[in-house]
């Protein structure tokens, strides 16, 4: 069945470090993958997507790296700052005849401390 | 910024009792979807609207539910007869083209089912 799920449930950070939120997928037919942010009483923000064609895509600070090899997403936050404090979700699309639906992973909560 | 926007955001309901919940998604989005997210677990795919009608639900979207869009602006999800388990925040959410996964989540009504 699909699945998507996270290696770490926390993950504390001194700012100005670089962060690595790691997640899992077992849906080999998932071609689209998605990172999204949710602060405390806010919804999901995208942060960067990625096809499954690509290994790795860079935003403002952010990266994703996809190992299809192993089924495994990552997102690297580059030079943590406070306001990166959330849990973050890792999402996939496709496979299975969907188009629309999103699966959500678990997710990590990101805490970074001054 | 565009943003989703959702009321109420805190909605108390007896059980057995019908809810709406409202969205008003980003204006020149085609794409409409509700979610859910129990405390503490994951962001689950209720349904996803286009063109008028359902294009996907999931096994948690039973007859209990349904969406609408009376209108060119409101998007709607109901819940006929309350239950305790469906005590959750709900999001909504809008997207541009089918098959890409960015969507934009609105900041969530917190239902709770006495």
């Amino acid at each position: 069945g699909e699945s998507v799920g996270l290696h770490l449930p926390t993950l504390s950070v001194q700012e100005g470090d670089n962060s690595i939120i790691n997640c899992a997928y077992s849906n080999s037919a998932s071609d689209y993958f998605i990172w999204y942010k949710q602060e405390s009483g806010k919804g999901p923000q995208f942060i960067i997507d990625i096809r499954s064609n690509m290994d790795k895509r860079q935003g403002q600070r952010v990266t994703v790296l996809l190992n299809k090899t192993v089924k495994h997403l990552s997102l690297q936050i580059a030079a943590t700052q406070p306001g990166d404090s959330a849990v973050y979700f890792c999402a996939e699309k496709g496979g299975g005849g969907s188009n629309y639906k999103l699966t959500f992973g678990k997710g990590t909560l990101l805490t970074v401390n001054p | 910024e565009p943003e989703v926007t959702q009321t109420p955001s805190h909605q108390v309901t007896q059980m057995g009792q019908e809810v709406i919940l409202r969205c008003v998604p980003i204006s020149n989005h085609l794409y409409f979807y509700w979610y859910r997210q129990i405390l503490g677990q994951k962001v689950e795919f209720l349904v996803s609207f286009y063109n008028n009608e359902i294009s996907e639900k999931s096994e948690i979207f039973d007859d209990q539910f349904s969406v609408e869009r009376p209108d060119g602006s409101n998007f709607t999800l109901k819940i006929r007869s309350t239950k305790l388990e469906d005590s959750a925040m709900y999001f909504c959410a809008s997207s541009e083209p089918l098959g890409r996964g960015k969507l934009f989540f609105g900041s969530g009504t917190q239902l709770s089912v006495l």
